[in-house]
């Protein structure tokens, strides 16, 4: 089946503009996260949702950072008045969530190539 | 803080021999363990999950976990150059939250 689907591949935007990614997970997967990954870094995580819960917005590094999950399915991340410091590989996971141990098995989307000139 | 260390490398082995990656962690409640692959440009693939003490096989990867030593290690049996990626372990703490910590990987180089 698809996997998850990321778009834009690559975004190039000027510093203190808006942008914002999209992601859309594995059909019939009820858990989405987003994380961040630098140049030469790990994953950062960013934030996640599942079913109809609130989003655990933990990771998230500043109040520019926002996401919404619409229909339980696609989702947007928002970066607002973007910092050459938000420069990085955004990337989508997804995973079935439920009661097995497999629910918490997350599959990346190809990422989203921010970069903030 | 829940931490993931993983040794950097690079990690450089000949062909046909076994590459062997490791992994602690420092929440001692975790349950779930996993391998990822990701290739230079590429995003982390899921090779291996790994949720209760001792060995799991598939194929030429066998997961090793020690929830006594809060270690985990990946071992690859007759590495190849396709094998050349970093490989992220990843942990689902204690907690209710359902994101995974991450280590930032071990570089592996498979030389031919």
């Amino acid at each position: 089946g698809a996997g998850v689907s990321q778009s834009p591949s690559n975004k190039v935007t000027e510093k203190g503009k808006d942008v914002e990614l999209r992601c859309d997970p594995i059909s019939g997967h009820t858990a989405l996260y987003w994380y961040r990954q630098s140049l030469g870094q790990g994953l950062e995580f960013l934030i996640y949702f599942q079913g109809n819960s609130a989003p655990d917005k933990s990771g998230l590094p500043s109040d520019r950072f926002s996401a919404e999950r619409t229909g339980g399915s696609v989702s947007t991340l928002t970066i607002q008045r973007t910092q050459q410091e938000d420069s990085a590989v955004y990337l989508c996971a997804s995973s079935p969530w439920g009661t097995g141990r497999q629910s918490y098995e997350q599959y990346f989307g190809p990422g989203t190539r921010l970069t903030v000139t | 803080q829940k931490e993931v260390e993983q040794n950097s490398g690079p990690l450089s082995v000949p062909e046909g021999a076994i590459a062997s990656l490791n992994c602690t962690y420092s929440d001692r409640g975790s349950q779930s363990f996993f391998w990822y692959r990701q290739y230079s440009g590429k995003s982390p693939e899921l090779i291996m999950s790994i949720y209760s003490n001792g060995d799991k096989e598939d194929g030429r990867f066998t997961a090793q976990l020690n929830k006594a030593s809060q270690y985990v290690s990946l071992l690859i049996r007759d590495s190849q150059p396709s094998d050349s990626a970093t490989y992220l372990c990843a942990v689902k703490g204690s907690g209710s939250q359902g994101n995974l910590i991450f280590g930032k990987g071990t570089k592996l180089s498979v030389k031919p």
